[in-house]
């Protein structure tokens, strides 16, 4: 079985850009699609990108996904960050043998 | 819309059973692959189980292989997870979420979750 590891936490000011990152223990990033989540406090997790890059409709252009082969990682970029972007964000991917599998999760602050 | 509305949570004491279902509307149920995802208080996702759309093909997670069960009644646009043998850790908030029609998967449409309680 594979793991993502994603950092506990990150911080940002409101207007910046950050990087959210999720590092595949074995096997391929670009294997296998990865999809980002977002969940607010309280509320049911949403889409934020899909496939590695895809944005679904209302999601604004400002969150963008991309993966790395030399890290072996995917990553959630969001830029001018706003305060309502504070939430958990958990990256999620699969292979033939793992249906399904999340990472643990970030935990976003704009302050 | 399309909406998922989960229900059947409560509190179960140890080694009991709690029977889950999901409701859902606004879509062509049958043509979709669905999951039961749950988070623990406090803690990250962790993918339970899944279904395909004809109920054909099934996969759960080792941590509740054997002691739960995933099905759905397509005529009633259903979704259920029979809970076994439950255990402390088993206490969640269990989400039903739609599995997306493409290539890539993931889950694009999600319910708004049922808590279960383990506790004696």
């Amino acid at each position: 079985n594979f793991m993502l590891t994603q950092p506990r936490s990150v911080s940002e000011s409101p207007g910046k850009t950050v990087t959210i990152s999720c590092t595949r223990s074995s096997g391929s990033i670009a294997s296998n699609y990865v999809q980002w989540y977002q969940q607010r406090p309280g509320s049911s997790p949403t889409t934020v990108i899909y496939e590695n890059n895809q944005r679904p409709s209302g999601v604004p252009d400002r969150f963008s996904g991309s993966i790395d082969s030399s890290s072996n990682s995917a990553s959630l970029t969001i830029s001018g960050l706003k305060t309502e972007d504070e939430a958990d964000y958990y990256c999620q991917s699969y292979d033939s043998s793992n249906p399904v599998v999340f990472g643990g999760g970030t935990k976003l602050t704009v302050l | 819309q399309v909406q998922l509305v989960e229900s059947g949570g409560g509190l179960v004491k140890p080694r009991g059973s709690l029977r889950l279902s999901c409701e859902a509307s606004g879509l062509t149920f049958r043509d979709y692959y669905l999951s039961w995802i749950r988070q623990a208080p406090g803690k990250g996702l962790e993918w339970v189980s899944y279904i395909s759309s004809s109920g054909r093909t099934i996969y759960y997670a080792d941590s509740v292989k054997g002691r739960f069960t995933i099905s759905r009644d397509n005529a009633k646009n259903s979704l259920y997870l029979q809970m076994n043998s439950l255990r402390a850790e088993d206490t969640a908030v269990y989400y039903c979420a739609r599995v997306r029609p493409s290539e890539g998967g993931g889950f694009d449409i999600w319910g708004q979750g049922t808590m279960v309680t383990v506790s004696s």
